[in-house]
């Protein structure tokens, strides 16, 4: 069964620092990751995708990475602002089960002005 | 604009009272999926549909219920039979999982049992 960790699970930084969101899985044979965003009381916002294929994806200042045979995703956020502030998940979607997405439980982000 | 919407924001449960979660969406997607979210915890899938007039159970189906008569609705019910509701809930829609595409949730629901 596909197991999706997060670490840390908060993460308080100043204003202006570049920093990096981790992200682990125990089965490497998947079809593609995703990051999302979830606002306080709030759903989730899809910020990048990356398929199985793919070693990496951008999006302004945020970046993706995946390493597939080492079953770990990082989230690099450049340039950190006070609206970055939210909780950060990974999602793994491996196929099989019944819809194949396993949810880390996030990464707690705060940004200090 | 295309979106999915889910409705109420915020709802209460009597003990031994049935209510319904509304999700809808206008962005043609076959595949829709309810979710629940505790705090702290990642989200756990409740039933999905991947086609109008099908829909499989999830991993804690248990004490809920759905339907998908139209291609844009995919409304849960939460039975007095689910005995912990008390939770966040949410909705996705997408093409298709295998297809890669990008997944849109809509903004949740707060259920709460008074």
């Amino acid at each position: 069964k596909q197991e999706v960790t997060q670490i840390p699970a908060a993460l308080s930084v100043p204003e202006g620092e570049n920093l990096v969101l981790n992200c682990s899985f125990t089965d490497s044979a998947i079809y593609n990751l995703q990051w999302f965003r979830q606002d306080p009381g709030k759903g989730l916002t899809s910020l990048l995708l990356i398929q199985s294929s793919q070693r990496e994806q951008t999006s302004g200042r945020l970046n993706a990475s995946l390493d597939k045979s080492s079953g770990r995703s990082t989230l690099y956020i450049a340039a950190s602002q006070p609206g970055d502030s939210a909780t950060y998940l990974c999602a793994v979607h491996s196929g099989g089960g019944a819809d194949g997405l396993t949810f880390g439980k996030g990464t707690h982000l705060i940004i200090q002005p | 604009d295309g979106g999915i919407t889910q409705s109420p924001k915020y709802l209460f449960r009597k003990e031994g009272q049935n209510v319904t979660l509304s999700c809808e969406q206008n962005l043609n997607h076959d595949a829709m999926y309810w979710y629940r979210q505790d705090p702290g915890q990642g989200l756990r899938l409740i039933y999905y549909s991947q086609i109008v007039n099908d829909f499989q159970k999830g991993d804690i189906a248990e004490g809920y219920s759905v339907s998908r008569e139209k291609k844009e609705s995919f409304p849960l019910t939460v039975t007095s039979a689910q005995k912990n509701p008390t939770a966040f809930y949410l909705c996705d829609s997408s093409i298709g999982r295998n297809s890669g595409n990008t997944i849109y949730f809509g903004e949740g629901s707060w259920l709460t049992v008074v």
